[in-house]
């Protein structure tokens, strides 16, 4: 079936270092991408978004690239911070109206 | 959580009983789902209602019951039939223009 997937189960980074979270897409009629951040015990809150018709989307410190070609999704964080600590998940719309998400990938801040 | 509130946060189920998670909003939005996280996976897809007195199963159904009789309110019921219901769970709405807005979540143990 369709899935959405991460390359990377986990990544360290140094703080103010930039950070790039990659996702695999395989439903080439999803139109509609979003990036959630998820702290512990807590929901997954929206970051960005993106729409199939873009390639690239910008918001405070962070960017998320589309390559449909290649059905890729990235997120990029810049000056990771130690806040940024969390696990990020990609989502794709599904076919019910729903939303489909990858396992996600924990991003972790070295001081 | 912008207006969507789950309860408990934290619930203990002995062997053979019902439970019901509540998830109520107050943004007057149509569509609301339920995802249950296990650790170190993506959200899978319970159920989902878009309109209130109709709902639809999601990828895991099976062992979990539903009902919408209000706008406002979208109860999960964790049944004796679900062998496994240890878990995160987790009530979104959709916005209609950022994906989901999520619930804090309610962590279900089975004791």
């Amino acid at each position: 079936g369709e899935s959405v997937g991460l390359h990377l189960p986990t990544l360290s980074v140094q703080e103010g270092d930039n950070s790039i979270i990659n996702c695999a897409y395989s439903n080439s009629a999803s139109d509609y991408f979003i990036w959630y951040k998820q702290e512990s015990g807590k929901g997954p809150q929206f970051i960005i978004d993106i729409r199939s018709n873009m390639d690239k989307r910008q918001g405070q410190r962070v960017t998320v690239l589309l390559n449909k070609t290649v059905k890729h999704l990235s997120l990029q964080i810049a000056a990771t911070q130690p806040g940024d600590s969390a696990v990020y998940f990609c989502a794709e719309n599904g076919n019910n109206n729903d939303m489909r998400f990858g396992a996600g990938t924990r991003l972790t801040v070295k001081p | 959580d912008g207006g969507i509130t789950q309860s408990p946060k934290y619930l203990f189920r002995k062997e053979g009983q019902n439970v019901t998670l509540s998830c109520e909003q107050n943004l007057n939005h149509d569509a609301m789902y339920w995802y249950r996280q296990d650790p170190g996976q993506g959200l899978r897809l319970i159920y989902y209602s878009q309109i209130v007195n109709d709902f639809q199963k999601g990828d895991i159904a099976e062992g979990y019951s539903v009902s919408r009789e209000k706008k406002e309110s979208f109860p999960l019921t964790v049944t004796s039939a679900q062998k496994n219901p240890t878990a995160f769970y987790l009530c979104a709405i959709a916005t209609g223009t950022h994906g989901y807005t999520f619930g804090s979540g309610t962590r279900l143990t089975v004791v």
